[in-house]
């Protein structure tokens, strides 16, 4: 089965401190990943996603990540948070092939906390 | 333009009682997938819609569960004979085209469940 692991529960930095977010995935086939974000008190919003190609992906908000397909893997990164970043970041994962349902399994998520 | 609209948005019952729980997803929207997001659970897959037909339930953890969608538009989740395990929130989420992996599913605010 499917399933996609986060390394951290809760992340605590410091305002211009650079992050990455481990995201780990086992499944045998063509995947597509996402992350998504959560501020708190909102809905789940897209922040990037990988399907094919350049493998380093970049999304909103100054987010980028990069598939690992070796590793199984498709870390978070941003060189210098904000204050604003302080959200639960999921990843996930579909299986991606034509005719797929889509439905996504994702990781527990990873509280960032930003400190001013 | 418009989201995915789910109500009510806090829902508090008694152990036992039927509860219904609405989404209306974004308009031309031809899939639609519920999740729940429990703690220590993450977020979980119920079912799929596409269109009207469900061609995967397989995330629905009893069959106190029950989801059904009309018009190829909005859709209930009925849950029978509350447990205090089904407290969680409960997501919907909808995309374009689920038959095609890569598209982006976009999330409403939730049903916060609370059985008492």
């Amino acid at each position: 089965a499917q399933s996609v692991s986060q390394h951290n529960h809760h992340v605590i930095l410091s305002e211009a401190a650079s992050l990455e977010l481990g995201c780990n995935y086992s499944y045998g086939g063509t995947v597509n990943l996402f992350w998504y974000v959560q501020y708190p008190g909102q809905h789940l919003q897209l922040l990037l996603k990988y399907f094919s190609g350049d493998p380093l992906v970049k999304g909103i908000k100054g987010f980028e990540a990069e598939f690992i397909k070796s590793k199984f893997s498709f870390n978070l990164r941003k060189p210098s948070v904000q204050w604003s970043d302080t959200a639960e970041y999921f990843c996930a994962v579909n299986a991606g092939y034509g005719g797929s349902q889509g439905n996504l399994i994702f990781g527990k998520g990873t509280k960032l906390s930003v400190k001013p | 333009g418009a989201g995915v609209s789910q109500s009510p948005s806090n829902k508090v019952t008694e152990k036992g009682k039927d509860v219904e729980l609405r989404c209306d997803p974004i308009s031309g929207h031809t899939a639609l997938y519920w999740y729940r997001q429990s703690l220590g659970q993450g977020l979980e897959f119920l079912i799929y819609f596409q269109g009207n037909s469900a061609p995967d339930k397989s995330g629905l953890p009893s069959d106190r569960f029950s989801a059904e969608r009309t018009g190829g538009s909005v859709s209930t989740l009925t849950i029978q004979r509350t447990q205090q395990e089904d407290s969680a929130v409960y997501l919907c989420a909808s995309s374009l085209d689920g038959g095609y992996s890569n598209q982006p599913q976009h999330f409403g605010d939730g049903t916060r469940l609370s059985i008492l």
